[in-house]
């Protein structure tokens, strides 16, 4: 049974830019969950998908998007970055709903120039 | 508000030393509470949760955690650290919405360094 991946492991963008983060959920695991991570500072919930479908944001704009696909995998896109959004985003699944755990990522380590 | 106090940022302890990382919660039903350790450049591996019953839990690495409703506390101890505890600690509390999946608020972390 894999656990949680995800892709890249960094990346640098500049200001402006558009990125697109990836996550593949543990085997089983219809639930996905990504956070941001800013330097020195604890995770916080952006959104979360179950089956495909947004199932609760956090304080994020809308600039921040995310997908899930079919096969429980999810993608994090974020549009006209700003020097702020650098950051370690992780992504979490979990086995749905009534499930009291989520599985952590190691993350994905983005700079903003 | 739901949220999460750590009150320490920074911690140093001698190898063999007992730990204790405190951890309060703000929040209105019964929590859900969770420890978490990541060291540094990684992912956040979990330690110990507690839902419900008995308010000691035990977690991996020797760690255990008390929750005390009257103080909205849960301290995180070990009685004998290791150089290979050095890391950063989170504790977090799940403020899921009705209908969703467990959802996770976090403190700001305590950095612990273990001396030799």
């Amino acid at each position: 049974e894999t656990g949680v991946t995800q892709s890249p492991t960094h990346l640098i963008k500049t200001r402006g830019q558009q990125v697109t983060l990836r996550c593949s959920s543990q085997s089983g695991h219809n639930t996905v969950s990504w956070y941001q991570q800013a330097l020195g500072q604890g995770p916080q919930f952006i959104f979360q998908y179950y089956r495909e479908e947004e199932n609760g944001r956090g304080n994020f704009p809308p600039r921040f998007s995310g997908l899930q696909f079919p096969n429980y995998s999810s993608e994090l896109n974020v549009n006209a970055l700003e020097l702020d959004d650098s950051a370690l985003y992780l992504c979490a699944s979990t086995a749905g709903i009534v499930v009291n755990e989520q599985f952590f990522g190691p993350g994905t380590r983005l700079t903003v120039l | 508000a739901q949220s999460v106090t750590q009150p320490d940022i920074h911690i140093t302890v001698s190898e063999g030393a007992s730990l204790e990382l405190r951890c309060n919660y703000s929040y209105g039903a019964t929590p859900y509470l969770f420890w978490y350790v990541q060291s540094p450049g990684q992912g956040l591996q979990l330690l110990l949760k507690y839902f419900s019953g008995d308010t000691l839990v035990q977690g991996i690495k020797g760690f255990e955690a008390e929750f005390k409703r009257s103080q909205s506390s849960f301290n995180l101890r070990k009685p004998s650290v290791h150089w290979s505890d050095a890391a950063e600690y989170f504790c977090a509390v799940d403020t899921r919405n009705t209908g969703t999946a467990i959802k996770l608020t976090f403190g700001t972390g305590t950095r612990l360094q273990v001396t030799l």
